[in-house]
């Protein structure tokens, strides 16, 4: 079955500390891996998809598919960060993008 | 600005009643998406679209209908509703070879 698990629903670090949020999946075919964020009172937007090997905002993401992860990584943490993370995979089948519960992410200055 | 838009963008209504939410997608994308998203829960798929045709179901109520048209727009019908149904509603497109989806301002439904 497909599935994506994000095992933290709420994450708290100190403004300048590394994050990391986890992101697993399930899917027997090629993935195509996306992170998503939701500042406040605001649409999602694609923060990066594994395709581009892009960094966004310092963040980064490596498809693991030994590890069947694409965990979200930045190395400093800053107080804009704080926002709600989705991660989804998309299946090529029926074009459906197939969601994470979504960890949401808390800076502290 | 994604590109989609959604309307209207705050609703109020009572129970019981059946209100209905518009979604025009990006120019050129055959896909459109809706989701629930609740104060205490995380994103719930409903429904998506492609060209006209219903592809795939998700935790859809079956008060809830949504269907699109050959212009391409969408709406999500929610009828009979509950005080439970009050949450913010998402809708999305992509286009035919890309499942990258980009998602409206939502619309605010308060049921009292």
């Amino acid at each position: 079955a497909q599935r994506v698990t994000q095992p933290e629903k709420l994450l708290s670090v100190f403004k300048g500390a590394p994050v990391e949020l986890k992101c697993n999946y399930s899917y027997s075919g090629s993935p195509e891996l996306f992170w998503y964020v939701q500042y406040s009172r605001q649409r999602l937007q694609l923060l990066l998809r594994h395709i581009s090997r892009e960094s966004i905002k310092g963040f980064t993401a490596d498809l693991n598919k030994g590890e069947t992860s694409f965990h979200l990584k930045k190395p400093f943490a800053q107080e804009e960060d704080s926002a709600m993370y989705y991660c989804a995979l998309g299946v090529d089948s029926n074009y459906q993008l197939i969601w994470g519960a979504g960890t949401k992410l808390i800076i502290k200055p | 600005d994604s590109g989609v838009t959604q309307t209207p963008k705050h609703l109020i209504t009572a129970t019981g009643q059946r209100v209905t939410l518009r979604c025009s997608p990006r120019s050129g994308d055959l896909s459109v998406y809706w989701y629930q998203q609740s104060l205490d829960q995380g994103l719930q798929f409903l429904i998506h679209y492609y060209n006209g045709e219903e592809r795939a179901k998700g935790n859809i109520l079956e008060r809830f209908s949504a269907q699109q048209f050959p212009d391409l727009h969408s709406e999500l019908n929610l009828s009979s509703l509950e005080l439970g149904d009050s949450a913010l509603y998402f809708c999305a497109s992509s286009t035919q070879l890309n499942t990258e989806a980009f998602f409206g301002q939502g619309t605010r439904l308060t049921v009292v």
